[in-house]
C-alpha cells in the first residue's frame, strides 16, 4: 500500500489568497518529510522540509506543518502567485533510509 | 548555480532493446538517486547509491536495472530488455551528504517511450 498520499487531486485559488495543500502517511517510521513542487515538463524542486521532532517550520511564504498524532502533513502558501501553479507532493524518508516515498500530487491552479 | 543534468531528453526504443540513460550529479555530491514518474502519476524510487554500490533499491529495480558510475562525473541507468510498461520519465537525483541531512537535487528527466 502507499505510504505516503494527499487528500484532494486539485486545488483552485486566486491570487493573493492563501494556499493549504495536505498530505496523510501512514509509516511511523518516517522521520523526514519533505515538500517538492513539480512544473510541466522538469523534475521536481524541493520547497520545505521538516523532521518528526518540530511540528511547525517557516520559509519565505511558505509553512509547513506536522502533526505525527495524526500523520498529518500540511504545505501552507501565502499570497499565492500564477508562478505558484504547479503540482505539489509530500514525501518522506523512513528513518534511516534514502528513498524519498512520495504522494500523489495536488495540482495547485492559480488565476489572476 | 550548479545543476543535474540528463541525457537524452527523450528516448525512443523498441521493446526488448537496451537503453542507457545517463546523467551528471552535481558535483560535489556524493549521493546519487534514480527515480520515475509514469505519466499522470507519482514520482517512484528506483534506487540510491553512495561508495560506488547501491544503498537501497525498490521492487521496481529488478535484474533489468542496473547503475554505474562509469568515471568521476556520469551516473547511468541500464534497462537491460524494455518493456513497454518501462516507458515514463525518469530522474536522475543527487545530494550532497545523506538523504536525511541534505535536500536531494533532481535534473530535468529523461522521457523513455518503449514501442
Amino acid at each position: 500500500g502507499e505510504s505516503v498520499g494527499l487528500h484532494l487531486p486539485t486545488l483552485s485559488v486566486q491570487e493573493g489568497d492563501n494556499s493549504i495543500i495536505n498530505c496523510a502517511y501512514s509509516n511511523s517510521a518516517s522521520d523526514y518529510f519533505i515538500w517538492y513542487k513539480q512544473e510541466s515538463g522538469k523534475g521536481p524542486q524541493f520547497i520545505i522540509d521538516i523532521r518528526s521532532n518540530m511540528d511547525k517550520r517557516q520559509g519565505q511564504r511558505v509553512t509547513v506543518l506536522l502533526n505525527k498524532t495524526v500523520k498529518h502533513l500540511s504545505l501552507q502558501i501565502a499570497a499565492t502567485q500564477p508562478g505558484d501553479s504547479a503540482v505539489y507532493f509530500c514525501a518522506e524518508i523512513v528513518q534511516a533510509g534514502t528513498a524519498l516515498i512520495f504522494g500523489k500530487g495536488t495540482t495547485l491552479s492559480v488565476s489572476s | 548555480e550548479p545543476e543535474v543534468t540528463q541525457t537524452p531528453s527523450h528516448q525512443v526504443t523498441q521493446m526488448g532493446q537496451e537503453v542507457i540513460l545517463r546523467c551528471v550529479p552535481i558535483s560535489n555530491h556524493l549521493y546519487f538517486y534514480w527515480y520515475r514518474q509514469i505519466l499522470g502519476q507519482k514520482v517512484e524510487f528506483l534506487v540510491s547509491f553512495y561508495n560506488n554500490e547501491i544503498s537501497e533499491k525498490s521492487e521496481i529495480f529488478d535484474d533489468q536495472f542496473s547503475v554505474e558510475r562509469p568515471d568521476g562525473s556520469n551516473f547511468t541507468l541500464k534497462i537491460r530488455s524494455t518493456k513497454l510498461e518501462d516507458s515514463a520519465m525518469y530522474f536522475c537525483a543527487s545530494s550532497e551528504n545523506q538523504p536525511q541531512r541534505s535536500e536531494q537535487f533532481f535534473g530535468p528527466g529523461t522521457r523513455l517511450t518503449v514501442l
